[in-house]
């Protein structure tokens, strides 16, 4: 089993929709989670850090359940400018640098 | 404030060649990852030095490659020799202790091995 596993999509939505990925993780370890956003042939960059209690920056809400052993990012109104490849990220614990990354979930917003 | 700085931004070699890949991280930052992606296998680290020193390099794939951080603010990736299983993206990333899950990338080095 991989130890992150999202779906690539595209996912295509229209401008002002909402738009949830989801991703799971293998390792019930695992301590940190992230989403990374990463344009089109550009580098991956940190878009927020993903909370036990969920939590919210503007649009974008992100959830973690470690029962279930997944992650969620919600992307409410879509913007043109949120067209791109979310990265779910791990830590597998606090004295590591190590992340672990997914294969990424790719959205595509339309006018 | 200048970013991560990769050289070359795009490489283009022949089988059985020597590459070197060269990052300079954000000043001050005392992480550094070098990672490779692909569509099949996305994003992997090959690497992590902290203080200049490598931490964890089970990601490198075999003997061909090799890693350096003679100082902090400077470090080689190193493939001889080279195949065409190489070509990827190559990043190279810094952070600091305390947020290193903050990764900041540099633009990537996109490698051709024909």
């Amino acid at each position: 089993r991989k130890e992150v596993e999202q779906d690539p999509g595209p996912f295509n939505v229209p401008e002002g929709a909402t738009v949830a990925f989801n991703c799971t993780y293998s390792n019930s370890a695992s301590q940190s989670f992230f989403w990374y956003r990463q344009d089109c042939r550009k580098e991956p960059k940190l878009l927020m850090s993903v909370y036990s209690s969920g939590n919210e920056d503007g649009r974008f809400t992100a959830q973690l359940n470690r029962a279930s052993q997944y992650i969620s990012l919600l992307i409410r109104d879509s913007k043109l400018s949120d067209s791109a490849t979310y990265l779910c990220v791990f830590r597998g614990s606090s004295n590591t640098g190590k992340l672990i990354f997914g294969q990424g979930t790719t959205l595509q917003v339309k006018p | 404030d200048a970013g991560v700085i990769q050289s070359p931004r795009h490489e283009v070699t022949e089988m059985g060649q020597e590459v070197t890949l060269r990052c300079k991280p954000i000043s001050g930052h005392d992480y550094l990852f070098w990672y490779r992606q692909t569509m099949m296998r996305g994003l992997e680290l090959l690497i992590y030095f902290n203080n200049n020193v490598p931490i964890d390099d089970s990601g490198m794939p075999e003997d061909r490659f090799s890693a350096k951080m003679p100082n902090a603010s400077f470090s080689t990736l190193k493939i001889q020799p080279s195949e065409p299983r190489d070509s990827a993206v190559y990043f190279c990333a810094s952070s600091l202790t305390g947020t290193v899950y903050e990764q900041y990338f540099g633009p990537g080095t996109r490698l051709t091995v024909t």
